[in-house]
């Protein structure tokens, strides 16, 4: 069965940049949506986004103007950046399936990473 | 934006029990509603989607309900392995947004 797995830096400074990856094992990342979701220390569930490997994408507005999410069926893995990192990103970074029709996701996230955790700090 | 609201926050309960979460949406997401449970340190786990479809492999004592705006998600007799915290999710329009959970604890 399809089995996702988050890898990235564990700590990354104010100001940079974070740069996680999402790789899938048993399927294609080209039959599924991609999507990010965080969690910060001791809090909920927040949704990043997501990309298909067609090229369509979909992002948080909170976060859109930091954020790409992009997918390499190559690699059969997909990446999310995100810019101008501030403490408050700190958080675990989770990667999902979805499946999306006609704008929604019926389905919801059926196979998830076990995430990784960012901390951003100097 | 879709505001996803979750009562209670916390509950605490006992084996056995009848328990019984909502979940409120600030404008109608007709069946666009997905249940999670989340464990400490593990990844939320998918229970039921479209509202009431239970996901393959989760107990039958798990159900939900509901449309439009109000939702339900009843344990019908809580049993120790379902001790966590749910999240709902509105999957109907961009951003896909969580509750902000309710955790069911050991009474």
């Amino acid at each position: 069965q399809v089995q996702l797995q988050e890898s990235g830096p564990g700590l990354v400074k104010p100001s940079e940049t974070l740069s996680l990856t999402c790789t899938v094992s048993g399927g294609s990342i080209g039959n599924f949506y991609c999507s990010w979701i965080r969690q910060p220390p001791g809090q909920g569930l927040e949704w990043i986004g997501y990309g298909h490997y067609r090229g369509s994408t979909n992002y948080n507005p909170s976060l859109k103007s930091r954020v790409i999410i992009s997918v390499d069926t190559s690699k059969n893995h997909c990446s999310l950046k995100l810019k101008s990192l501030t403490a408050a990103d700190t958080a675990v970074y989770y990667c999902a399936r979805d499946m999306i029709t006609y704008g929604g996701s019926l389905n919801g996230l059926d196979v998830w990473g076990q995430g990784t955790t960012v901390t951003v700090s100097s | 934006d879709i505001q996803m609201t979750q009562s209670p926050s916390s509950l605490s309960a006992s084996v056995g029990d009848r328990v019984t979460i909502t979940c409120r949406a600030s404008q109608s997401i007709s069946n666009y509603l997905i249940w999670y449970q989340q464990k400490p340190g593990k990844a939320p786990k998918l229970l039921i989607y479209a509202a009431s479809t239970l996901q393959s492999g989760v107990p039958s004592r798990i159900s939900g309900s509901g449309s439009g705006t109000d939702f339900t998600l009843t344990i019908s007799s809580l049993q120790p392995e379902d001790f966590a915290t749910y999240y709902c999710q509105q999957s109907y329009i961009t951003p896909f947004s969580f509750g902000p959970g309710t955790t069911v604890d050991i009474k």
